[in-house]
């Protein structure tokens, strides 16, 4: 099984709202990655945790908030959030952070829209 | 020279069509690589991983010239279901960013 999932599919919400996105795997997984993207871009990392730690911040704005409860979940809380921000946010899980086959595997992705 | 480059393309290729995508990354020290596929609004999906050399996949074949640092995609035998994005990434093994993606190529595959 090599299956992530994302809840929920799609979200909208204003700039004052506070809302969390929610990931969870049960590959065993030790890494799990928050990425954002843009139409017509690339995925753009956000946050990597390895071992249920935070390893990586790309340099994310506050109103982005990654928790990791245990080694099967992943969070993103969401508060304040910017037009800007309105994008697919995908989740995804590899073996190791650090492991030389790395493959990771993606979530379908919540789809946001900040108003 | 960017991390990871790709040709944007749109390719716009015939059905039955053979067809490669390469892609150039930056770091020699740079440890393995792979293609995935992703379907507009839809998540990137893992097509092949390369290693070594390359590898086979039906008819998917993905090649590793470290010498030159590239890496190429063959699709053979083009199906309208190949139409997607192909994204090309490497695992630079060090640093801050472990995985690296390349922008994409677009493929449209035509009756």
């Amino acid at each position: 099984d090599t299956e992530v999932t994302q809840t929920p599919k799609h979200l909208v919400m204003g700039m004052t709202n506070k809302k969390s996105l929610k990931c969870e795997q049960h590959m065993g997984h030790r890494a799990m990655y928050w990425y954002k993207q843009k139409a017509k871009k690339p995925p753009e990392l956000m946050f990597v945790y390895s071992y249920e730690k935070l390893s990586i911040n790309e340099s994310v704005p506050s109103r982005f908030s990654p928790e990791c409860p245990n080694s099967s979940l992943l969070n993103l809380h969401l508060h304040a959030l910017q037009p800007e921000d309105s994008a697919l946010y995908l989740c995804a899980s590899s073996p190791d952070l650090w492991d030389r086959n790395n493959e990771q595997y993606f979530g379908p992705g919540t789809r946001l829209t900040v108003t | 020279r960017k991390e990871v480059e790709q040709d944007p393309g749109p390719f716009n290729v015939p059905e039955g069509a053979t067809v490669a995508f390469n892609c150039t990354y930056s770091n020699s020290a740079s440890q393995s690589f792979f293609w995935y596929r992703q379907d507009c609004r839809k998540e990137p999906k893992l097509l092949m991983s390369v290693y070594s050399s390359g590898n086979e996949d039906g008819r998917f074949t993905a090649q590793l010239n470290r010498a030159s640092q590239y890496i190429s995609l063959l699709i053979r035998d083009s199906k309208l279901s190949d139409s997607a994005t192909y994204l090309c990434v490497v695992n630079m093994g060090s640093g801050n960013t472990p995985l690296v993606f390349g922008k994409g190529t677009r493929l449209s595959v035509i009756a």
